[in-house]
Formats: structure tokens, sequence, C-alpha cells
């Protein structure tokens, strides 16, 4: 089992940005794949979660209309986009695995870097 | 519901047994999960279920708990245990906890 992310990205406010996670080596469409932010001054911060199978989309309040998370069941590649970055939006973001909804992680990618510099 | 781990930070000599703790403000009814994180490393999930270990979690690490106090246990402390661990509830919606720093004594 294997989440492969994008690289890096260095972008500038108001751009826009979608970055991805591959699954390999499993049924993406059995498990739900998360994307979670860290910083380091809030730490880890789950972001909102997609069904593969589906593409039941749930959000965490605090990233609802912020981001955008979708998948593409043909290529098992999820997704996060941004409409508008902003430079709060500089982090380090992970997809990770999931059985379900709300639960554990039992897989993560290796990270995708983001920065927001003007 | 938010989390709150304990100590920030913990100073330990390999070998020595370690206790780093996580408590919920609400019931989360053993639905906490633990993942270890090293620098420049993706959180490794190491315990699940408050007790039970992933694959590949070595038997050292043990996950207990009392009343709604979580305890993450290394009972002897390896150099490669060295870094942040992290606790999760699932109970209800998605919530971290904002770590534990093993750091060497």
């Amino acid at each position: 089992v294997q989440l492969v992310q994008s690289g890096a990205e260095v972008k500038k406010p108001g751009q826009s940005l979608k970055i991805s996670c591959k699954g390999s080596g499993y049924d993406l469409s059995t498990y739900w794949i998360a994307w979670v932010r860290q910083t380091p001054g809030r730490g880890l911060e789950w972001m909102g979660i997609i069904y593969p199978g589906d593409s039941d989309t749930r959000y965490s309040p605090s990233f609802r209309g912020q981001v955008t998370i979708s998948v593409d069941k043909s290529t098992t590649t999820a997704y996060l986009h941004w409409g508008s970055l902003k430079a709060s939006d500089s982090a380090m973001y992970y997809c990770a695995k999931s059985v379900g909804p709300e639960y554990h992680f039992d897989s993560w990618g290796q990270g995708t870097l983001v920065t927001v510099s003007s | 519901i938010v989390v709150t781990q304990s100590p920030a930070t913990l100073s330990v000599s390999p070998g020595e047994r370690a206790t780093l703790s996580c408590r919920a403000s609400q019931i989360v009814s053993g639905n906490l999960a633990w993942y270890q994180q090293k620098p420049g490393q993706a959180p490794r999930l190491l315990i699940y279920g408050a007790s039970t270990r992933a694959a590949g979690t070595p038997a050292r690490f043990r996950g207990s708990v009392s009343g709604t106090e979580y305890t993450l246990t290394i009972t002897s402390l390896q150099s490669e245990d060295f870094g942040v661990y992290y606790c999760q509830q699932y109970n209800k919606g998605l919530t971290f906890g904002g770590g534990t720093k093993v750091e060497m004594k």
C-alpha cells in the first residue's frame, strides 16, 4: 500500500493550486482518503475526506468552502484544490488512508509542502 | 472535541520507560489512535482503538486507557523511538493532540 503525493509548490497569493495523492497496492475505491494539514503553529488538522467509490466527500467546518477535495477513480488519484491561495495556506499537506470517514489513518503519503508568498 | 497531550517534551534515556498522556474534552469511547512522527517524515500509525497495535508496531509500545485519560507507554525506549508522538480522537469528528516530543536525555 502506497500513497504518493505530488511535489512541493511555491505560489503567489490569489493563485490556484491542485495537489495530488496517487494510491497503489490496494483498491482505492474501497477506502477513504483524507487530507491533513500540518503547520508549526496549529499542528495536525484534518481538512476533509473522500470516498472514491461514490465521491462522498466530507469537510471539517474549518476548511469547508476553503478547499475542494476530489478523486479520479480511473487514475486512482485524489486531489486537494485551492481556488485562491492565501499566505496562511502555507503548510505541509498529507493525504492519508482510512477505512471509514471517522477513523484512524493507517497509511500516509509523504507530504506536499505548499509555500504561498508574494 | 479538544485533545490535550502532556507533557509537551519528555526527556528519556535509551532503555528507560516513557509514558505519554492524552486527554479528550469529551468521552471518545476508546476511539483514539497514536502516531509517531520523525523529522522530515509523515506520521506513522502505532496504536488504534486505544490499545491495538498497528501492523509492524513493536510490542514495547502499549496503549491503555483509564477513565478519560489515554496513555502510550514505551516500555524500553530504543534510539529509533525518538520523535514526536500525536494522539487522535475519531469518536466525533477527527482531532489531533498537540504532540509530545520524546527526546534523548
